[in-house]
């Protein structure tokens, strides 16, 4: 069984702060490695992938990869209320061309002002 | 240019019907996925196509879940005799072949079983 874990929460930073995200998987093979986020109510939307290990950058947003440590994380620079959401962590199952995602439960980052 | 569109919005159904769900992917999106978003649980993936062909039916969680896909375009999910257990948000997301990882999701269907 592919597993995918994110730190449990809820994560509550207050507004301009960094918000660290992490993420740990099981398939050892895997390549690509995705962040959503997702709004109360609303369906996932894609913030970043991340295939190469090391940093990538985009805008308030960095991605972090460590394949040897089997770990994943978001973080997000001058943390705003309007981040405040759920943040999914999502691995593409090795072995397939096409895009089956394992997810994480999930992590809800609050932000206060 | 529209995005991916799913109805109903919300479905409430007794326990023991049969229900439909139904999936527009964006046009010219080659591939779609349906999965279910249980309260407490993470998006689980149920099962893939490419075209109008499921090569990967495997998130299907027993033999009353069906899914079919025409003219490579809407997909429909078929829960028969449905369970308490069946109650969830399902999401359509569907990509393109080009890049088949940028998965654009619709707003779901959130059903609950009576």
């Amino acid at each position: 069984q592919k597993e995918v874990e994110q730190n449990s929460g809820p994560l509550s930073v207050p507004e301009g702060a960094i918000a660290s995200l992490n993420c740990t998987y099981s398939d050892r093979g895997s390549q690509s490695f995705f962040w959503y986020r997702q709004y109360s109510g609303k369906s996932p939307e894609l913030i970043m992938f991340i295939y190469s290990n090391g940093d990538k950058e985009d805008g308030r947003f960095t991605a972090q990869l460590n394949k040897a440590s089997q770990y994943v994380s978001l973080l997000i620079r001058d943390s705003q209320p309007s981040d405040s959401a759920t943040y999914l962590c999502a691995v593409r199952e090795s072995g397939t061309s096409y895009g089956k995602l394992t997810f994480g439960q999930g992590t809800i980052l609050t932000v206060h002002p | 240019g529209a995005g991916v569109s799913q109805s109903p919005s919300n479905k409430v159904t007794e326990k023991g019907k049969d229900v439909e769900l139904r999936c527009d992917p964006i046009s010219g999106h080659t591939a779609l996925y349906w999965y279910r978003q249980s309260l407490g649980q993470g998006l689980e993936f149920l099962i893939y196509f490419q075209g109008n062909s499921a090569p990967d039916k495997s998130g299907l969680p027993s033999d009353r879940f069906s899914a079919e896909r025409t003219g490579g375009s809407v997909s429909t999910l078929t829960i028969q005799r449905t369970q308490q257990e069946d109650s969830a948000v399902y999401l359509c997301a569907s990509s393109s072949g080009l890049s088949q990882e940028t998965q654009y999701f619709g707003p779901g269907t959130r059903l609950l079983v009576l």
